[in-house]
């Protein structure tokens, strides 16, 4: 079982509509959640962090995160072309040094 | 600009060859990572620095690869008798020390071995 797990998509959505992007993770004491988008070719770029259950807003996204299930999700509102991307799920596990565990990645197409 | 920089942006090399890439971080951030990313896949992490001390490394980072943090402020990454599995996106990425800092990524060296 891999440590952080998200499908590969892709996720096709029509613009305007909301993505639904999940991610589940092995490592039960695992305290920090992180989604990056990454454009083709381009490095990943922090999105959003998320810390506690519940869920955390942010423009037109929102982290949800639900511990004792272990995983968690970004919902993308009112979807552009321009959210076309490949989203990493990246979770800090019982570690000092804050390395991220990166999931394979969800690529997300926003049709016009 | 005061985000992550790395260079070169590409490296094309035969294999055999030794090449090093650079980094240099946010000033204010004093943890530096290394991780590799190839098509498809998410990073994995190789190794990282507090300060100028390596205080981790991944299994991934076999021997002919090595990391260094001089003065603490920019670090190298040198893949000695490149192999053609070593054809990667390495990406840089630095933090500030305390728990749960996110990480800042370069913009990466892509290698490709020939």
């Amino acid at each position: 079982q891999k440590e952080v797990e998200q499908n590969s998509g892709p996720l096709s959505v029509p613009e305007g509509a909301i993505a639904s992007l999940n991610c589940t993770y092995s490592d039960r004491v695992s305290q920090s959640f992180f989604w990056y988008r990454q454009y083709s070719g381009k490095s990943p770029e922090l999105i959003m962090s998320i810390y506690s259950n519940g869920d955390k807003e942010d423009g037109r996204f929102t982290a949800q995160l639900n511990k004792a299930s272990q995983y968690v999700s970004l919902l993308i509102r009112d979807s552009q072309p321009s959210d076309s991307a490949t989203y990493l799920c990246a979770v800090i596990g019982n570690n000092a040094g804050n390395m991220l565990t990166f999931g394979g990645g969800t690529r997300l197409m926003v049709k016009p | 600009d005061t985000g992550v920089s790395q260079d070169p942006r590409h490296k094309i090399t035969k294999r055999g060859q030794n090449v090093t890439f650079r980094c240099d971080p946010i000033s204010e951030h004093n943890r530096l990572y290394w991780y590799r990313q190839t098509l498809g896949q998410g990073p994995e992490f190789l190794t990282y620095f507090q300060n100028e001390a390596q205080l981790e490394k991944s299994r991934l980072l076999s021997d002919r690869f090595s990391a260094e943090r001089p003065k603490g402020s920019f670090s190298t990454l040198e893949i000695q008798r490149t192999e053609q599995g070593d054809s990667a996106m390495y990406l840089c990425a630095s933090s500030f020390w305390t728990a749960s800092s996110p990480l800042h990524f370069g913009n990466g060296t892509r290698l490709t071995v020939t």
